[in-house]
């Protein structure tokens, strides 16, 4: 079993739609969790961290559930824009990110 | 200011060669970290550096994949002995300090061995 788990998908949705995609960790241990964005043959930037309490940064929203070891990212009026691949992901010790396979996003006009 | 950067940006080898990837932090950031990563994966970790000391290789898939940062900036990945399965988008990120804060990536070698 990996250690960080996302549905690959692809998620299809029309311009102006809520989405939301879940990501589970294994490792109870894990410190702090963050949600990245790739666009294809892209490298990974920071899209935002995620806080125990919830956090949100426009259309953006995440959430943390230490009991269930789950993390969410919901994006609220996607934009074509929008489409790529989120990566969901852990730190556990150090500096070490362990990344989950990420969700890919596809947003239709 | 710059970026991270990666070179070269794409490498065919044939099975057997050695290859040595290079990346070029962001001026000043102290850890240096290189991912793999396969088509349609996550990065996976490969090998950490705090300044020029390795402190964390538990990544590397095998003793033919070796990292250096000899003076704490530029840092080398070699791949020794190539295999097809060590085809994949190489990755470098920096980040300023120790800790889990962000880490900014390179745009990638993307490793082809046939």
């Amino acid at each position: 079993r990996k250690e960080v788990e996302q549905d690959p998908g692809p998620f299809n949705v029309p311009e102006g739609a809520t989405v939301a995609f879940n990501c589970t960790y294994s490792n109870s241990a894990s410190q702090s969790f963050f949600w990245y964005r790739q666009d294809c043959r892209k490298e990974p930037k920071l899209l935002m961290s995620v806080y125990s309490s919830g956090n949100e940064d426009g259309r953006f929203t995440a959430q943390l559930n230490r009991a269930s070891q789950y993390i969410s990212l919901l994006i609220r009026d996607s934009k074509l824009s929008d489409s790529a691949t989120y990566l969901c992901v852990v730190n556990r010790r150090g500096n070490m990110l362990t990344f989950g396979g990420g969700t890919r996003l596809m947003v239709k006009p | 200011g710059a970026g991270v950067s990666q070179s070269p940006r794409y490498k065919v080898a044939k099975r057997g060669q050695d290859v040595a990837l290079r990346c070029d932090p962001i001026s000043g950031h102290v850890s240096l970290f290189w991912y793999q990563q396969a088509l349609g994966q996550g990065p996976e970790f490969l090998t950490y550096f705090q300044n020029e000391a390795q402190l964390d290789k538990s990544g590397l898939p095998s003793d033919r994949f070796f990292a250096e940062r000899p003076e704490g900036s530029v840092s080398t990945l070699k791949i020794q002995r190539t295999q097809q399965e060590d085809s994949a988008v190489y990755l470098c990120a920096s980040s300023l300090i120790h800790g889990p804060y962000e880490q900014y990536f390179g745009p990638g070698t993307r490793l082809t061995v046939t």
